[in-house]
């Protein structure tokens, strides 16, 4: 069975202190892995795709690494607008259809 | 563009009642799904539409119904209202067929008592 599994379940950070969410997966044929960030009371918003090992991606202070068991995203500096839940999800199998499977997420609260 | 919005927001039903949550994009985009969120859970796919005429099953669709008779609209239908559908449903569009990138709109909450 496909599962995603992200942690920790909550983060406190103070503004400037780096740190990084983990999301660790099993799928039977990695497609895609996908960070989005979802504020309180809002839907979900996209950050990054991650297509394999060792694929980077950045966009502004985060930064998502891939390797073949897991999702890290990497926060530098953050600053208190950086807080909200951070949701990672991979796209498994091959085929027709939606197979994106979705970790519960981590919440992250960053005070100046 | 106003991306995809959902209505009602807020909505409470009583046990048996039956409703149509509403969906649309304004996006052009061909694949569009229904999710519920649950507290401690993962965002779990109810149904997907890869096209206009074509839906198919997600993970739970039990206990609801799709239908998608343009490209812009993709309504969701409780058809007997349980405690067990209390959640929040977010509708989400894509313009790849991977459905990778998605696009979420705000969300409804919805109660049953």
């Amino acid at each position: 069975e496909d599962q995603v599994t992200q942690s920790p379940e909550a983060l406190r950070l103070q503004e400037g202190e780096s740190s990084s969410l983990n999301c660790s997966y099993t799928v039977s044929g990695l497609r895609g892995l996908f960070w989005y960030r979802q504020d309180p009371g809002k839907g979900p918003e996209f950050l990054f795709t991650l297509y394999s090992a060792g694929e980077e991606k950045e966009k502004e202070r985060l930064k998502a690494t891939l390797t073949k068991k897991e999702s890290f995203l990497h926060i530098t500096a953050p600053k208190p607008e950086d807080s909200a839940t951070y949701l990672c999800a991979v796209q498994a199998g091959f085929g027709y259809g939606n197979k994106l499977v979705f970790g519960a997420g981590t919440i992250l609260r960053v005070k100046s | 563009n106003a991306g995809v919005t959902q209505t009602p927001k807020f909505q409470v039903l009583k046990t048996g009642q039956s409703m149509t949550l509403q969906c649309a994009q304004d996006m052009n985009h061909e694949y569009m799904s229904w999710y519920r969120q649950d507290p401690g859970m993962g965002l779990r796919l109810i149904h997907y539409s890869v096209g206009a005429g074509i839906t198919d099953q997600g993970e739970v669709p039990n206990g609801y119904n799709v239908s998608r008779s343009t490209t812009e609209d993709f309504p969701l239908r409780l058809l007997s209202a349980a405690p067990s559908q209390t959640s929040v449903y977010f509708c989400a569009s894509s313009v790849n067929r991977d459905f990778g990138e998605q696009y979420f709109g705000p969300g409804t909450r919805l109660t049953v008592t």
